[in-house]
C-alpha cells in the first residue's frame, strides 16, 4: 500500500539553527501539506501546495518557513531560525487530484533545545 | 469562524462495550468531514470520511459516523470497543477541494479497560 514517508522520525536542534524536514509524498499525488502538532494540543494546518507554488497557508506559516519541491519525489520544509515554540510534531501529508482524502506520514518530531 | 469542537478530551471505555465520540463543527462551505486515528507513535490514519449522500458511513475497524446536518455534528461509533481501540480521535473538517486545510479538532483521548 502506497504511504507517506517522512524522515528523521525524531531531530534535535538548537535554537537559531536552520532545520530541513523530508518527506517523500504518494508517487502520483499532486497535492502536498504540511501540518504539525504541539504537544497537546491539535493538529493545525501550516501549508499546502501544488504545481510548484504555495496554494494555502496559515497564519503560522511566517518568513520563517519554506516548503519546496527540489525533486520528482521529495517534499520539505524549512525552518530558516528555529525557536522553542517551534517544537512539535511536523506531518506530511499529499492527496490526489481528485482528492478524496489527504494521506498523512508517520510525523516528524522535532525539538528545539 | 471555522471550527471543530471535540467536547470530551478523554473517554475510558470497558472492552466490549459501546462507544460514540462526539464532534461538532462550524464551517461556512459544504463541509467535508473525517474521523482520523493515531495510536502512540504513529501518524494520523484515516477512518472514514463523508463527502455526501447517505448520512450514516462506515469505516474501518468496525467504526461507523452518521453526519447531522441540523445539528453540525458528526460523532464516531463503534459498537463493541477492542483494547487495541485505545488511541487519539481526531475529528476534521475541510472543503471538497484539493489544497485545502483540514481543520482539526483537539482530539479525544479513548482509553479501554479490562
Amino acid at each position: 500500500e502506497p504511504e507517506v514517508t517522512q524522515t528523521p522520525s525524531h531531530q534535535v536542534t538548537q535554537m537559531g539553527q536552520e532545520v530541513i524536514l523530508r518527506c517523500v509524498p504518494i508517487s502520483n499525488h499532486l497535492y502536498f501539506y504540511w501540518y504539525r502538532q504541539i504537544l497537546g494540543q491539535k493538529v493545525e494546518f501550516l501549508v499546502s501546495f501544488y504545481n510548484n507554488e504555495i496554494s494555502e497557508k496559515s497564519e503560522i506559516f511566517d518568513d520563517q518557513f519554506s516548503v519546496e519541491r527540489p525533486d520528482g519525489s521529495n517534499f520539505t520544509l524549512k525552518i530558516r531560525s528555529t525557536k522553542l515554540e517551534d517544537s512539535a510534531m511536523y506531518f506530511c501529508a499529499s492527496s490526489d487530484a481528485g482528492y478524496t482524502e489527504a494521506f498523512f506520514g508517520q510525523g516528524t518530531r522535532l525539538t528545539v533545545v | 469562524a471555522q471550527s471543530v469542537t471535540q467536547p470530551d478530551i478523554h473517554i475510558t471505555v470497558s472492552e466490549g462495550a459501546s462507544l460514540e465520540l462526539r464532534c461538532n463543527y462550524s464551517y461556512g462551505a459544504t463541509p467535508y468531514l473525517f474521523w482520523y486515528v493515531q495510536s502512540p507513535g504513529q501518524g494520523l490514519q484515516l477512518l472514514l470520511k463523508y463527502f455526501s449522500g447517505d448520512t450514516l458511513v462506515q469505516g474501518i475497524k468496525g467504526f461507523e459516523a452518521e453526519f447531522k446536518r441540523s445539528q453540525s455534528s458528526f460523532n464516531l461509533r463503534k459498537p463493541s470497543v477492542h483494547w487495541s481501540d485505545a488511541a487519539e480521535y481526531f475529528c476534521a473538517v475541510g472543503a471538497r477541494q484539493a489544497g485545502t486545510a483540514l481543520i482539526f479538532g483537539k482530539g479525544t483521548t479513548l482509553s479501554v479497560s479490562s
